[in-house]
């Protein structure tokens, strides 16, 4: 069974502008999540979508929005990009909605912004 | 907002030897469940185990064990038998039973010593 699939894995960006990054979850998980790790700020919570409807959204500015399709991959996107957004940006899939289970999570993009 | 705290930033133990990973958490909540997850250098997040609030018993995943304490608001990690493939980033996770996504810790790094 594949795992969470995220690409790219490695992204360099220039700041000021956009990039999408795409995560495929496991073949029947409908929830998606992301979250952005830094050493700074550690992991935060991005957003959850389940069922292509986003439940929950973390505190992060509006630049940053995603989607999720009836296929369940998720999407994220990053306007105006800046030095800041430079991160590990960790997706995490699950079949159940019972939030007891534990996530499965990908590999990550690790976005470098110059 | 929930908070996790990790107060070892890096521990070390020799190879085969027992470890203990410390986290406290802060929550008002009574109903919630607590993860371990472990971080390679391959930055995928792996799912190392898993408690619900509501049990008493603590957990246990063959090598790994967990004391939750939850008057305390405490959870540690036990590793026994220490492996080299243990050497990672260890974080421990706190998600509501009522909520959409992870409250991380900072992590704690682990270093194998052969």
């Amino acid at each position: 069974k594949a795992g969470v699939t995220q690409t790219p894995r490695y992204l360099i960006k220039t700041r000021g502008q956009q990039v999408t990054l795409s995560c495929s979850p496991i073949s029947g998980h409908r929830s998606v999540s992301w979250y952005q790790q830094t050493p700074g700020q550690g992991l935060q919570f991005l957003f959850e979508y389940f069922s292509e409807t986003q439940r929950n959204k973390g505190n992060f500015p509006g630049r940053f929005s995603g989607r999720q399709f009836s296929n369940s991959r998720s999407e994220m996107n990053v306007s105006t990009l800046e030095l800041g957004d430079s991160a590990l940006y960790l997706c995490a899939s699950r079949t159940t909605d019972r939030v007891g289970y534990g996530y499965t999570f990908g590999s990550g993009t690790r976005l470098t912004v110059v | 907002a929930q908070t996790v705290t990790q107060s070892q930033p890096e521990m070390s133990v020799q190879e085969a030897e027992t470890v203990t990973l410390s986290c406290t958490y802060d929550t008002s909540e009574s109903d919630y469940y607590l993860f371990w997850y472990k971080q390679p250098p391959s930055r995928q997040m792996i799912l190392v185990i898993r408690q619900e609030a509501y049990k008493q018993q603590n957990a246990t995943e063959n090598r790994f064990s967990v004391n939750f304490q939850k008057a305390a608001k405490s959870f540690s990690l036990k590793i026994s038998d220490s492996q080299l493939g243990d050497a990672a980033m260890y974080f421990c996770a706190y998600r509501s039973a009522a909520g959409n996504q992870f409250y991380f810790g900072t992590g704690t790094s682990l270093t194998v010593i052969p």
